[in-house]
């Protein structure tokens, strides 16, 4: 059973603070994914990574940065904290190559910048 | 780029009662669809892909390549069907990456 767990369910965190959100996945993944979530607006990638040190810009990767240093391991960072990043945080990951379409999600971040 | 698009950002429906969720896509070749769900209080997870052409829990979707569709369908919904759920389309080459809807919230009352 593939387990993916992050750091935080819930995170309060203040304008302009550096934040870090930590996934990990314990199945030997490649890909892994940040999405945020937010109502009225789905599912929107924010970064991935299909290998360690590998990373892409999704569609919306202004004002993060991700860091994958190990294969089980994925972090977003919010170098500087908006209220605007509000939100709800997913992680996945997936198998590589045709697989990688199944995404195990995470139980998500709730962040709230103050 | 692709795009998917669900329509209905909120459906109700009576318990026994036949329940649609729509679901449009735009892409000019031949793309993978799917639909996922998230239960109350769990994780998002995936319900079912067009590939498998089997029914999950009662619901089935076919893609409809003429109109650029992948409805999902259930011929008589149960309360533990409310959920919200996303439709989401991958395409060969970009790596296999997700593109989500909007989600639709269903809503099965008793």
């Amino acid at each position: 059973d593939v387990k993916v767990t992050q750091s935080s369910r819930y995170l309060v965190k203040r304008t302009g603070e550096k934040v870090f959100l930590e996934c990990v996945q314990d199945m030997d993944h490649e890909n892994m994914f940040w999405y945020r979530q937010d109502p009225g607006l789905g599912l929107r990638l924010i970064y991935f990574s299909y290998d360690v040190k590998m990373k892409e810009k999704g569609d919306i990767p202004e004002g993060y940065s991700v860091s994958r240093e190990k294969k089980e391991r994925f972090s977003l960072i919010l170098e500087s904290a908006s209220t605007n990043q509000t939100s709800m945080y997913l992680c996945a990951s997936s198998l590589p190559g045709k697989a990688a379409d199944t995404q195990y999600f995470g139980p998500g971040t709730r962040l709230t910048v103050l | 780029a692709q795009r998917v698009t669900q329509p209905e950002k909120l459906l109700s429906v009576f318990k026994g009662a036949p329940v649609e969720l729509k679901c449009n896509y735009s892409y000019s070749g031949s793309p993978e669809l799917f639909w996922y769900v998230q239960y109350s209080r769990q994780r998002l997870q995936l319900l079912l892909r067009h590939i498998s052409r089997e029914s999950i829990k009662g619901f089935t979707a076919d893609l409809n390549k003429g109109e650029t569709s992948f409805h999902l369908k259930k011929p008589f919904a149960q309360e533990e069907d409310s959920a919200m759920y996303y439709c989401a389309l991958s395409v060969e080459g970009s790596n296999y990456k997700l593109t989500f809807g909007k989600g639709t919230l269903l809503t099965v009352n008793p």
